[in-house]
């Protein structure tokens, strides 16, 4: 198994540039999410589906969209990039839903992107 | 939305056990206790889980205590491998939760 993967590793966009961030899993987990990190603030919840056709939002939403076709795919997409939206993006998933859904989240690369 | 405070940094020395506290006054009484290892340029790994009392895994123990205001995360003889950022987060079932800041915890030979 690949497990959760990303791509790209890196990207750099120019202001008001839209882009997608890949995501993948082979798990066939339910659940998944995408959280940003950045220095002196842990991670934050973006957003986050709990299976194909479903989606909601979490602690920092604001600029991205998601979309959950399939269970294998979570893409995030960034409508019109701000230097605000500078951080390492992680992509997650968990075998199941409700309270269990952090048991084990197993985490992606990460993607670094810089928006100029 | 509980919130979690745990030290910005430790250092320790290989062989150590090393301790880190989270407090989280504000937790509520369905709510689950993890903690995740990071490792730079890497994503976050899950180590633990507990509700309350002691958890006991192959890499480390959690304890919890009676009141559930705080819980710490025990690794014990620790190396240099070890060395990385340590998260505490209450898991509640709203999803709308983050990590916090993290403890760097620093083994040195």
């Amino acid at each position: 198994n690949a497990g959760v993967t990303q791509t790209p590793k890196f990207q750099v966009l120019k202001t008001g540039q839209s882009m997608t961030l890949q995501c993948a899993q082979d798990m066939n987990h339910e659940y998944m999410s995408w959280y940003r990190q950045d220095p002196g603030m842990g991670l934050r919840l973006i957003h986050y589906s709990v299976g194909a056709g479903i989606t909601d939002q979490g602690e920092v939403p604001n600029g991205y969209n998601v979309s959950r076709s399939t269970t294998e795919d979570f893409p995030l997409r960034l409508l019109s990039a701000a230097p605000s939206q500078t951080s390492v993006y992680f992509c997650a998933s968990s075998y199941s839903t409700g309270l269990a859904a952090y048991n084990e989240q197993f985490f992606g690369p990460g993607t670094r992107l810089t928006v100029l | 939305l509980a919130k979690t405070t745990q030290p910005i940094s430790m250092d320790s020395y290989e062989g150590q056990e090393v301790n880190i506290t989270c407090s989280h006054n504000n937790i509520a009484t369905n709510d689950y206790i993890t903690w995740y290892q990071q490792f730079p340029s890497q994503g976050p790994r899950f180590i633990i889980q507990g509700y309350k009392t002691k958890v006991t895994n192959e890499v480390a123990s959690l304890f919890i205590p009676a009141d559930r205001k705080s819980s710490t995360l025990s690794l014990p003889r620790v190396s240099l491998s070890d060395t990385a950022v340590y998260y505490c987060l209450v898991v509640t079932n709203d999803y709308k939760l983050s990590f916090g800041a993290g403890t760097t915890v620093t083994v040195r030979a």
